[in-house]
């Protein structure tokens, strides 16, 4: 079974300093990893993805993730935060093999100015 | 262009009642799914379409819960016999093709309260 965790309910960091929210997986065989963000009243928005390749992913909005095959982990990370940026994001991953995606419960960013 | 819509946005039900949601994918895409959303939590899985064809019903929680796209765009997810944890956001996405690599398109979701 395909599983996801997000470690942090909630992450604050200062505007202009960078940021890391946490993302492991389990999945058997190779994974599909992706981010979402979510807003207020609004559908979850799609970041990036890693399917195979170069293991640093560059998305939408600065946000970057690096895949770590040993350790399991799809971490999202950004140089430097906006206010911008504060919302609710969420990791998932889909097996090659497997039509669900399956999320983690997410993680709440908040940039103070 | 439109994205993926979803009618009603809210919807209240007593207890017992059925309910049907609404979802209006990208024109053009295959694939279309249907989460549930409960408070503080991610989504998670109900069921997958490919065009018309249900090919994954796995994540349905009971047989209240049943899904339709008969002519391969709009679909609708119906439960019957509401009960109050059926209370959730419905969320539907869908995505260009059948490849599990590709990213979906999410709409706005319906907020399902039930007295």
């Amino acid at each position: 079974a395909q599983s996801v965790a997000q470690p942090e309910d909630q992450v604050n960091v200062a505007e202009g300093n960078p940021l890391t929210v946490k993302c492991t997986y389990s999945v058997s065989g190779n994974p599909y990893l992706f981010w979402y963000v979510q807003y207020p009243n609004r559908g979850l928005q799609f970041l990036l993805k890693y399917i195979t390749g170069d293991n640093l992913v560059k998305g939408s909005y600065g946000f970057e993730a690096e895949f770590n095959k040993s350790q399991t982990s799809f971490h999202l990370k950004k140089p430097s935060a906006l206010v911008s940026d504060s919302a609710l994001y969420f990791c998932a991953v889909r097996a090659y093999n497997n039509n669900d995606m399956r999320f983690g419960a997410g993680t709440r960013l908040t940039v103070k100015p | 262009g439109a994205g993926v819509s979803q009618s009603p946005r809210y919807k209240v039900a007593k207890r017992g009642q059925d309910v049907a949601l609404r979802c209006d994918p990208i024109s053009g895409h295959v694939s279309l799914f249907w989460y549930q959303q409960a408070l503080g939590q991610g989504p998670e899985f109900l069921t997958y379409f490919q065009n018309e064809a249900q090919l994954d019903k796995s994540g349905l929680p009971s047989d209240r819960f049943f899904a339709e796209r008969p002519e391969g765009s709009v679909s609708t997810l119906k439960i019957q016999r509401t009960q109050q944890e059926d209370s959730a956001v419905y969320l539907c996405a869908s995505s260009t093709s059948s490849g599990r690599a590709e990213e979906q398109f999410f709409g706005p979701g319906t907020r399902l309260t039930v007295l």
